[in-house]
């Protein structure tokens, strides 16, 4: 069990550019959630989808930020023109459809934006 | 919705001292209170979790205790080692759909 798979681990973007996140969730797992950690602080929840549906997205900045869990392939968070106080680690979790218990996050996406 | 707050932010023991973390929650639909550490440049991982038809779980030095009437929750760390220095972070969840984390407690043992 290969656990939730984030990809890049790093990635830099200067500002203006796109930034795409990718998270596969873990096998049997069909809800994930993305997270965003700013330095030295906690956890801020962004967006929980289900495949093809946003479920809850009231942690997603109203504008720049999209995020989708298509049929096939991974979930995607997408951040357009990106400014510096975009620079942040961004983690991924996953849960089963049975509920929330073994809510298991993956090793994060950290994106500088320089 | 959900708001979770706990203290410290930080705290520093000796190592064979006992560390305990408190969190407190706001809505009293919560059911699911887990528990995660996360080391420097490293993913949050779950050390313990406690329903809320339980009011105490242990595992081996970690322990969780839970008062549902008063909202809160809390962390019990006992011998600590240095290899317990880390971020500590509560959570609870949301309508059984997300999970609500806290602002983590930096936990430094020194030896």
């Amino acid at each position: 069990n290969a656990g939730v798979m984030q990809n890049p681990r790093h990635l830099v973007r200067r500002r203006g550019q796109e930034a795409r996140l990718r998270c596969s969730p873990m096998k049997g797992h069909s809800h994930v959630y993305w997270y965003r950690q700013l330095p030295e602080e906690g956890l801020k929840f962004m967006v929980y989808l289900q495949k093809e549906n946003i479920i809850d997205e009231s942690g997603m900045p109203k504008e720049r930020f999209s995020a989708e869990f298509p049929k096939e392939g991974p979930s995607i968070l997408r951040i357009q023109q990106v400014v510096r106080g975009d620079s942040a680690a961004y983690f991924c979790a996953s849960s089963p459809p049975t509920g929330i218990e073994g809510y298991t996050f993956g090793s994060g996406t950290r994106l500088t934006v320089v | 919705g959900e708001n979770v707050e706990q203290h410290p932010s930080t705290l520093s023991v000796q190592e064979g001292d006992s560390a305990v973390i408190k969190c407190t929650y706001s809505d009293s639909a919560s059911n699911y209170f887990p528990w995660y550490k996360q080391e420097l440049g490293k993913r949050p991982q779950l050390i313990i979790d406690i329903r809320s038809n339980v009011g105490e779980k242990k595992d081996q030095r970690i322990a969780v205790t839970l008062n549902k009437t008063a909202k809160h929750f809390s962390l019990h760390i006992t011998e600590t080692q240095p290899e317990d220095s880390a971020v500590y972070f509560c959570a609870a969840d949301h309508y059984g759909n997300k999970l609500v984390f806290g602002a983590g407690t930096i936990l430094r043992v020194k030896s």
